[in-house]
């Protein structure tokens, strides 16, 4: 149902760098419209992570950082830590009938 | 503290109504745009609904799944922000959360409240 793809799961063990793809297409992010992210730790709400494509909220560690290029965006994890272990959600704008505000399928982070 | 607080969450019948409200203080009510979103079990997260501020409007817009089914209604007098559900389907069986939509953050839901759980089942 969601307009923007994510892999399921990624992994990786401590300290390595893990990234996660959002998919779009032109009526999304292919149409300008800013990428954001979030992170969902377990039990709890989301929670801002990246905001217009790239940029951090106040308290979000250097380690997380965000591009966007065409159709597509990444969030990139480096130094992955325990307690980056969390759902992590894509979230951009559409210009179709499926709705002004529109989340990705969510990828699942674990850290080995 | 900058603070959402949603409230009236249940069990309803498939059918039924249910009306959930979101609790705001810490910052300017009115001049802000909310939205809420919702998670069914196990699930990912989906947007439900949005609504202007009413200096920049006050129009609402909402996902398909229920565009007619759902009002998003605002009280700035109350810093309360209120989503109206009829016609309730089991999947609509999910946890509600209300957010704000900040445009210093590029449209990002910069705020959320904890959440109120909606079960829709006979």
């Amino acid at each position: 149902q969601s307009v923007l793809t994510q892999p399921p799961s990624v992994s990786g063990a401590p300290g390595q760098r893990v990234t996660i793809s959002c998919t779009g297409s032109s009526s999304n992010i292919g149409a300008g419209y800013d990428v954001h992210w979030y992170q969902q730790l377990p039990g709890t709400a989301p929670k801002l992570l990246i905001y217009g494509n790239s940029n951090r909220p106040s308290g979000v560690p250097d380690r997380f950082s965000g591009s966007k290029s065409g159709t597509s965006a990444s969030l990139a994890i480096t130094g992955l830590q325990a307690e980056d272990e969390a759902d992590y959600y894509c979230q951009s704008y559409d210009s179709s009938l499926s709705g002004w505000g529109v989340f990705g399928t969510g990828t699942k982070v674990t850290v080995l | 503290e900058v603070q959402l607080v949603e409230s009236g969450g249940g069990l309803v019948k498939p059918g039924g109504s249910l009306r959930l409200s979101c609790a705001a203080s810490g910052f300017t009510f009115s001049n802000a745009w909310m939205s809420w979103v919702r998670q069914a079990p196990g699930k990912g997260l989906e947007w439900v609904g949005r609504i202007k501020s009413k200096t920049d409007g006050g129009t609402t817009d909402y996902a398909a799944p229920v565009k007619g089914r759902f009002t998003i209604s605002r009280d700035d007098s109350k810093n309360t922000l209120y989503l109206q559900m009829n016609s309730l389907k089991t999947e609509d069986t999910a946890v509600y959360y209300c957010t704000t939509v900040s445009w210093v953050a590029g449209g990002a839901f910069d705020i959320w409240g904890q959440g109120t759980m909606v079960t829709v089942s006979s």
